[in-house]
């Protein structure tokens, strides 16, 4: 079955401290991963997808199929990162499967 | 400006009550979603529609229910049979493989 699993409910790093946020699926395939983004009192938002190869806001994903791993990292965490994170997989008819998300707050 | 607009941000339900939430998007996006999130379960899937006039279920349809007659609204109900309503309400629409846009969401009590 198609499953994204996020271990950590909370995580906390020290400001200017790497941080990196877990997120393992199981899919059979070639999976397109995204991480999606909730500031407080904002809605979710799109952080990045893997297909882009992009680095939004200093973070970066890369897929590992060997790990069937794609975590979510940046080398120095700001204040302004805090949020909830959850990655997310898509399935048919364009549904996304979430995971439980990963609570970030970075200590000033 | 274009977006998703749920209504109302906050709902307050009494047993045995039917209540609708409203989502409302001009993107002209031709899927849209809605899911439920509860602390520490993530987003979970309850009904979606990728075409006007036609919805499916997603994993926690059981006491919702749904319409699609106009490309830009897609309102759920929760009816009396859903047992446990409080939660989060998110709402969201998209093209295409680009990733979702999310309303602000509403929250609902039962109280």
């Amino acid at each position: 079955a198609q499953r994204v699993t996020q271990p950590e409910k909370l995580l906390s790093v020290f400001k200017g401290a790497p941080v990196e946020l877990k997120c393992n699926y199981s899919y059979s395939g070639s999976p397109e991963l995204f991480w999606y983004v909730q500031y407080s009192r904002q809605r979710l938002q799109l952080l990045l997808r893997h297909i882009s190869r992009e680095s939004i806001k200093g973070f970066t994903a890369d897929l590992n199929k060997g790990e069937t791993s794609f975590h979510l990292k940046k080398p120095f965490a700001q204040e302004e990162d805090s949020a909830m994170y959850y990655c997310a997989l898509p399935n048919t008819g364009n549904q996304f499967y979430f995971g439980t998300g990963t609570s970030l707050t970075v200590i000033p | 400006d274009g977006g998703i607009t749920q209504s109302p941000k906050y709902l307050f339900r009494k047993e045995g009550q039917n209540v609708t939430l409203s989502c409302e998007q001009n993107l002209n996006h031709d899927a849209m979603y809605w899911y439920r999130q509860d602390p520490g379960q993530g987003l979970r899937l309850i009904y979606y529609s990728q075409i006007v006039n036609d919805f499916q279920k997603g994993d926690i349809a059981e006491g919702y229910s749904v319409s699609r007659e106009k490309k830009e609204s897609f309102p759920l109900t929760v009816t009396s049979a859903q047992k446990n309503p409080t939660a989060f309400y998110l709402c969201a629409s998209t093209r295409g493989e680009s990733g979702y846009t999310f309303g602000s969401g509403t929250r609902l009590t039962v109280v």
